[in-house]
């Protein structure tokens, strides 16, 4: 299986940036997720990485060094509405499984 | 809207009921999922259902029992839950690749908040 870390909590102001790392350990890689999760709501798909590099979405943007089994999920000129959990997903090679960090907490101040 | 609908959103129930949670999905996905989270854990995986048939039981209790009548609903029927039960329940869905390989993005319903007293 896989060891996934990522902080508990985060804080931001009103927008600022912040960046959420996530690192793991995996026996065969295919595959890293971020979802986002309002309280009460679905968690969201945000980004997908399965090559070393930056993939920029909008505000959003992933990261991912596979050597180093790290990524991050950076989040530009943060708006009140990014309040929310963050969650790291990494997915084996030759599986369907994705396995999941506890999410990072981030509060937007205004 | 994810396309992955969950009823009911809330549940209350006591040890000795019997329930069923739903899942629906809109898009056409041929893989469906149950998820368990609880508070400031991982997302656990419980079952995972591939063209109808399940092909994933991580370890699950017995007093959880699923069911995929079709590739667009799947159930979670409960049975003398614990109080430890008590969480999100989430149902996801996905397109399983060519060659029998789930490679997709994972799409979530709402899930249901299960509380066992």
């Amino acid at each position: 299986g896989q060891n996934i870390d990522q902080p508990t909590e985060m804080t931001a102001t009103e927008g600022a940036i912040v960046q959420i790392n996530c690192t793991y350990q995996t026996s065969g890689f295919n595959g890293l997720f971020w979802y986002q999760q309002h309280a009460g709501e679905a968690p969201t798909f945000l980004s997908y990485n399965v090559l070393d590099g930056l993939e920029e979405k909008g505000r959003f943007s992933s990261f991912l060094s596979r050597s180093k089994g790290y990524s991050y999920l950076l989040l530009k000129e943060l708006q009140m509405k990014d309040s929310a959990s963050y969650l790291c997903a990494v997915r084996d090679h030759g599986d369907y499984k994705l396995s999941f960090g506890a999410g990072t907490t981030v509060t937007v101040r205004a | 809207e994810t396309g992955v609908t969950q009823t009911p959103r809330h549940l209350v129930m006591g040890m000795t009921n019997k329930k069923s949670l739903k899942c629906e999905q809109h898009l056409g996905h041929n893989a469906m999922y149950w998820y368990k989270q609880s508070a400031k854990k991982p997302l656990e995986l419980m079952f995972v259902y591939s063209l109808e048939e399940r092909v994933e039981n991580n370890s699950v209790p017995s007093r959880f029992s699923p069911e995929c009548p079709n590739s667009s609903h799947l159930f979670l029927h409960l049975h003398t839950l614990q109080p430890e039960d008590s969480a999100l329940y989430l149902c996801a869905s996905s397109q399983e690749g060519a060659g029998g390989a789930l490679t997709d993005t994972q799409y979530f319903g709402p899930g249901t908040r299960l509380t066992v007293l």
